[in-house]
């Protein structure tokens, strides 16, 4: 089936570090999203990334469809940046989601 | 506008039970689909219903059964409980025809089986 792999697992990043996170997926994709999961279990849209780059703020996200890959940048970090970042592709309607990059921004 | 709200945020039950956890679409939303997330996992789908209907269905046996309503709203019921459905189910809502880039979850209800 479908697989999208995150990495890395785990990042702990002093504040104002700087992060990149990768998302690998296995087949071509014409969409891909990224999420940020806040300590209270809510995923919130970052960006709906199927090619190209985008950037809001402090946070950007290039997606190259043909190598099957999109990355997540995050710049100044900050300490409510913390939590767990996913990226998922869509699949007929539904989507289907990486284990996840679970960040930790120390003050 | 409340987004996409779920009840109840904590719920315990024990092996064998029957749980029943609603969701209630954003505003202007008519499709609801429902995610289990287990811990550490990223969220699986469950399913997705639209016109009172289940649409589509992910990997997941018969125990697993949902309903919508006239106003949207849905429920997820789950039937004899294993500890393995111990998970946070999410619950996400979109408009009809929207890409997942239109896709809403809510804060999601934390289940616990013992």
């Amino acid at each position: 089936g479908i697989q999208v792999e995150q990495s890395p697992p785990d990042l702990i990043l002093q504040e104002g570090a700087n992060s990149t996170l990768r998302c690998n997926f296995s087949d071509s994709v014409n969409n891909l999203q990224w999420f940020h999961q806040n300590p209270w279990g809510q995923l919130i849209n970052l960006f709906y990334i199927p090619s190209g780059t985008k950037q809001n703020g402090r946070l950007s996200a290039t997606t190259v469809a043909t190598e099957r890959y999109s990355l997540l940048y995050i710049s100044s970090s900050q300490t409510t940046d913390s939590g767990v970042y996913f990226c998922a592709r869509g699949s007929q309607g539904n989507l289907i989601f990486g284990k996840g990059t679970k960040l930790s921004v120390k003050p | 506008d409340a987004g996409v709200t779920q009840s109840p945020t904590h719920l315990i039950k024990t092996r064998g039970q029957q749980v029943t956890l609603r969701c209630s679409p954003k505003s202007g939303h008519d499709t609801v689909s429902w995610y289990q997330q287990a811990l550490g996992q990223g969220p699986q789908f469950i399913f997705q219903y639209y016109e009172e209907e289940e649409r589509q269905r992910g990997n997941f046996p018969d125990r697993f059964s949902g309903h919508q309503f006239p106003n949207y709203s849905s429920e997820l019921n789950v039937n004899a409980l294993l500890l393995g459905d111990s998970a946070l189910y999410l619950c996400a809502s979109s408009p009809r025809g929207g890409g997942i880039e239109k896709l809403f979850f809510g804060s999601g209800t934390q289940l616990s089986v013992l």
